[in-house]
């Protein structure tokens, strides 16, 4: 079964500072994906990356994809309480399945 | 872009019920639709795996004959949660699959299910 691990699972900081969020496997995924969701919503997609050792920007959020397809961090920059949300990440199994990392909480206070 | 509308958004129900969850795919065919559950502050765990035409996939531990799976059009699939009981409450998501142009999984907006 493949699992994957997201750290850490709560995060709470004042707006400014930078953070980052890890997500890793045992496993290889074909692609691995981050959402945000926020309560009583389902998940909206943030970015997804496929090519090992990637790098994405979206604003002051940058994704990474480690070179083995194995593991993959966020990084935000500069947090805003607008960023307050819970983060998710999952990877793309066989059959199509997208398994999901535990999320992580974040708290960003004024 | 691709779109899953997901009804009802909330619903009360008495325990020993039965509650349909409604899952469509409304600009494209889904062959593939996926159902997850979410407890509070928790991330989305996979229940199953819907193939239009075919039966679910079940994940391990997830009880096939209380959470029915119906796929039977290529954009509409149906989770029923049978004899509900408190136990049950939780938010379902439900999210699919576009293998076209655009490849990717679209999710629906959950639903809420409180068994009282």
């Amino acid at each position: 079964t493949q699992l994957l691990e997201q750290s850490p699972q709560f995060l709470s900081i004042q707006e400014g500072e930078n953070l980052t969020v890890y997500c890793n496997s045992s496993s290889v995924f074909s692609s691995l994906q981050w959402y945000r969701q926020e309560p009583g919503e389902g998940p909206v997609l943030l970015v997804t990356v496929v090519t090992g050792g990637e790098v994405k920007k979206l604003k002051r959020l940058t994704f990474q994809f480690g070179d083995a397809r194995k593991d993959s961090s966020l990084h935000i920059t500069a947090a805003q309480p607008g960023d307050t949300g819970l983060y998710l990440c999952a990877g793309a199994s066989g059959g199509g399945k997208l398994i999901f990392g535990q999320g992580t909480e974040l708290s960003v206070k004024p | 872009g691709a779109v899953v509308s997901q009804h009802p958004s909330w619903v009360i129900c008495k325990s020993g019920t039965s509650v349909k969850i409604e899952c469509r795919s409304l600009d494209f065919q889904a062959t593939t639709m996926f159902w997850y559950r979410q407890f509070p502050k928790q991330s989305l765990m996979l229940m199953a795996t819907s193939n239009e035409g075919s039966k679910a996939t079940y994940e391990q531990g997830v009880e096939k004959d209380k959470f029915l799976i119906n796929h039977a059009s290529l954009t509409l699939s149906t989770l029923t949660v049978t004899s509900a009981h408190p136990e049950d409450s939780s938010f379902y998501i439900c999210s699919a699959l576009s293998r076209g142009e655009g490849y990717g999984y679209t999710f629906g907006s959950g639903t809420r299910l409180t068994v009282v």
